[in-house]
């Protein structure tokens, strides 16, 4: 079975660094992209970024570059989303998800498989 | 940036009625159109991908059309299961982009 698994709740202080895990099986991680959206409480759904695993190459919203990292380590198939300094702003849920049928960055298939979201709050 | 526009924002809808929400883009994205579906406190749900694929295990009431800039998620006949919140999203650029949404409700 194909599976997003991520990491648990953080309750953090603004200035705090954190870094967010997803752990993938049921397929070969190297071979498809892996992208991260945010949900703000309330709110929609807005895209981050995506990776893919096999060569780190990353592509970022302008809306998040700088202001998070996405990274990745194919020896434990696992995907990461960190900040170096929060803000009360980066409450929000954020969800990995796997996009299919890509072809050089340019995806046909939608996110198919999505983890159950980590819910980060960041108190000021 | 490719803009999304969609609507309408909400709904109220009965079960058994024809429901349609639209997605218009900034720019001609061909057919790279997605829809989800999203219940409250769950990941969202891959629905249809582009424009117009049904992904499997979806039931086949819901069924998705257009290419260039407009396209539409019918939901032939509402079920109680289908009360939720829709989203389109565009994959033909990075960075991708979401429509705000909308909220399909009881009435």
């Amino acid at each position: 079975e194909v599976q997003l698994v991520q990491s648990g709740a953080e309750v953090k202080k603004a200035g705090e660094s954190l870094k967010i895990s997803c752990k993938a099986s049921g397929y070969r991680f190297t071979s498809y992209w892996i992208g991260w959206v945010r949900q703000m409480p309330g709110k929609g759904l807005e895209w981050m970024g995506i990776i893919y695993p096999d060569d780190s190459d990353t592509r970022y919203s302008p809306s998040f570059q700088g202001q998070v990292t996405i990274s990745a380590d194919k020896s434990i198939s696992t995907a990461y989303l960190q900040w170096s300094s929060l803000k009360a702003s980066d409450t929000g849920m954020y969800y990995c998800a796997r996009p299919v049928r890509c072809r050089d960055g340019v995806c046909a298939g939608g996110m198919d498989v999505w983890g159950q979201g980590t819910t980060v709050t960041v108190s000021s | 940036d490719i803009q999304m526009t969609q609507s309408p924002s909400s709904l109220s809808a009965s079960v058994g009625d024809r429901v349609t929400i639209t997605c218009r883009t900034s720019q001609s994205i061909t057919g790279y159109l997605n829809w989800y579906q999203q219940k409250l406190g769950k990941a969202p749900k891959l629905l249809i991908y582009a424009a117009s694929s049904l992904e499997s295990g979806v039931p086949s009431r819901f069924s998705g059309s257009g290419s260039g800039t407009d396209f539409t998620l019918t939901i032939s006949s509402l079920q109680p299961e289908d009360f939720a919140t829709y989203y389109c999203q565009q994959s033909y650029s990075t960075p991708w982009t979401f429509g705000q949404g909308t909220k399909v409700e009881i009435k």
